[in-house]
């Protein structure tokens, strides 16, 4: 029973360039999002999706995109890096109603020279 | 904005001591209340969630309580134990499923 899985686990990156990160989910969950979690800030919304095919802006979108091209996948884009995008990325998922938890990843850990 | 506090940061104990760890947040109109365990370099696990109907939940030794026109819930840890330390946090939903995080509470529970 895999739930939340992110790839990759570890990445580092040089200012400029580019990446996505992936996270899938098996357990046919409406809801996905993207948060980072950074020291003294604690977990900050990035982008959410509530469907397929739909997106929408969290707390702190610049910089990022985000696409839901199938109901499993959440791809999540840092197009031009920048050294303030040096965070730990975790991607969640829940479904519908407002009752159920959400489930996490294990995190993506990102640094950018 | 609605803006979720938890209080201490930080809090060691020895074991078998039982414990309360606070969460206050400033907009009562929420739909509910989520808690949650980070282990250190690893993703969050939820531990339990209060719907804004409830004022309790209960999970083996755990128990958190919901109180929303005072703005407060808290976790109650029953006879702690050395693998209980971890990171708790504390998320309120609020429209479209969002959560809004706390900072945590870091434990440590010493044999």
């Amino acid at each position: 029973n895999a739930g939340v899985t992110q790839t990759p686990k570890f990445r580092v990156l040089k200012t400029g360039q580019s990446m996505t990160l992936l996270c899938a989910q098996d357990m046919n969950h409406e809801y996905m999002y993207w948060y980072r979690q950074d020291p003294g800030m604690g977990l900050r919304l990035i982008h959410y999706s509530v469907g397929e095919g739909t997106t929408a802006k969290g707390e702190v979108p610049d910089g990022y995109n985000v696409s839901r091209l199938k109901k499993q996948n959440f791809l999540l884009g840092l197009e031009s890096a920048a050294p303030s995008q040096t965070s730990v990325y975790f991607c969640a998922s829940t479904g519908q109603g407002g009752n159920q938890p959400q489930h996490f990843g294990d995190g993506t850990r990102l640094s950018i020279l | 904005k609605q803006e979720v506090t938890q209080i201490p940061a930080a809090l060691s104990v020895p074991e078998g001591e039982n414990l309360v760890l606070n969460c206050s947040f400033t907009d009562s109109a929420i739909y509910n209340l989520q808690w949650f365990r980070q282990d250190p370099g690893k993703g969050l696990t939820s531990l339990l969630l209060i719907q804004s109907s409830q004022r309790e939940q209960t999970s083996g030794r755990l128990n958190a309580s919901l109180d929303k026109s005072s703005g407060r819930s808290t976790l109650y840890i029953a006879a702690s134990q050395p693998g209980d330390s971890a990171t708790y946090l504390c998320a309120v939903f609020q429209g479209a499923q969002k959560l809004v995080f706390g900072q945590g509470t870091r434990l440590t529970i010493n044999p």
